[in-house]
């Protein structure tokens, strides 16, 4: 049972590349988040997925954008790179909302140079 | 929106000690999870507690809602224990967890 992965788990890109952050979950959960988490400081969510169809914007949405594929999948895009994207971003999953309480993925380190 | 803060931000410990860590919240909160987020950067939830108390091992964990804080318990720390522990809380009907900045600790041999 492998939980939340993500791909990739490391990433530089040139300011103005795009790229797309990949997560998968097994569980079956309905709830899907994305974090990023800069040094010294907690997670602070960009978009969240509470159940397949729906997405919404969390605290720091700018630059990014998402797609809920499936039950199972759940991507971040970033369509133009900027240093201040430099950040290790993490997938969460959960069965309904907050209930239950969170998996996290391994995180994926980007750096944008 | 909702804050969260904790205490202390740094906390050094001989192994064997014990300690508390503090989360405050500024509104009333559906859900509560706490984690712990190890060396290495792996994120792992040790409660789900929107309220009451729970006990997992030498980890237990309390939250009073209507006063608008949760309290970590370690006891007979271990080096194993050393990382960042978070609090994070749902606003009522949000489906948005915010987490606090954390409490960063170093468990000493």
């Amino acid at each position: 049972n492998a939980g939340v992965t993500q791909t990739p788990k490391f990433q530089v890109l040139k300011t103005g590349q795009s790229m797309t952050l990949q997560c998968a979950q097994d569980m079956n959960h309905n709830s899907m988040y994305w974090y990023r988490q800069d040094p010294g400081m907690g997670l602070r969510l960009i978009y969240y997925s509470a159940s397949e169809g729906t997405t919404d914007k969390g605290e720091v949405p700018n630059g990014y954008n998402v797609s809920r594929l499936n039950k199972r999948e759940f991507s971040l895009r970033l369509e133009s790179a900027a240093p201040s994207q430099t950040s290790v971003y993490f997938c969460a999953s959960s069965e309904m909302g907050g209930d239950y309480g969170y998996t996290f993925g391994s995180g994926t380190r980007l750096t944008v140079v | 929106g909702i804050q969260v803060e904790q205490s202390p931000p740094d906390l050094i410990l001989q192994e064997g000690a014990n300690s508390t860590l503090r989360c405050n919240f500024s509104d009333s909160v559906n859900n509560l999870q706490w984690f712990h987020q190890n060396p290495w950067g792996q994120l792992i939830n040790l409660f789900y507690i929107p309220s009451g108390t729970k006990q997992n091992g030498r980890l237990s964990a309390t939250t009073v809602a209507t006063e608008r804080y949760s309290l970590l318990y370690i006891s007979s720390s271990q080096t194993t224990d050393s990382g960042v522990y978070f609090c994070a809380v749902e606003a009522s009907g949000t489906y948005k967890y915010i987490f606090g900045t954390g409490t960063r600790l170093k468990v000493l041999a």
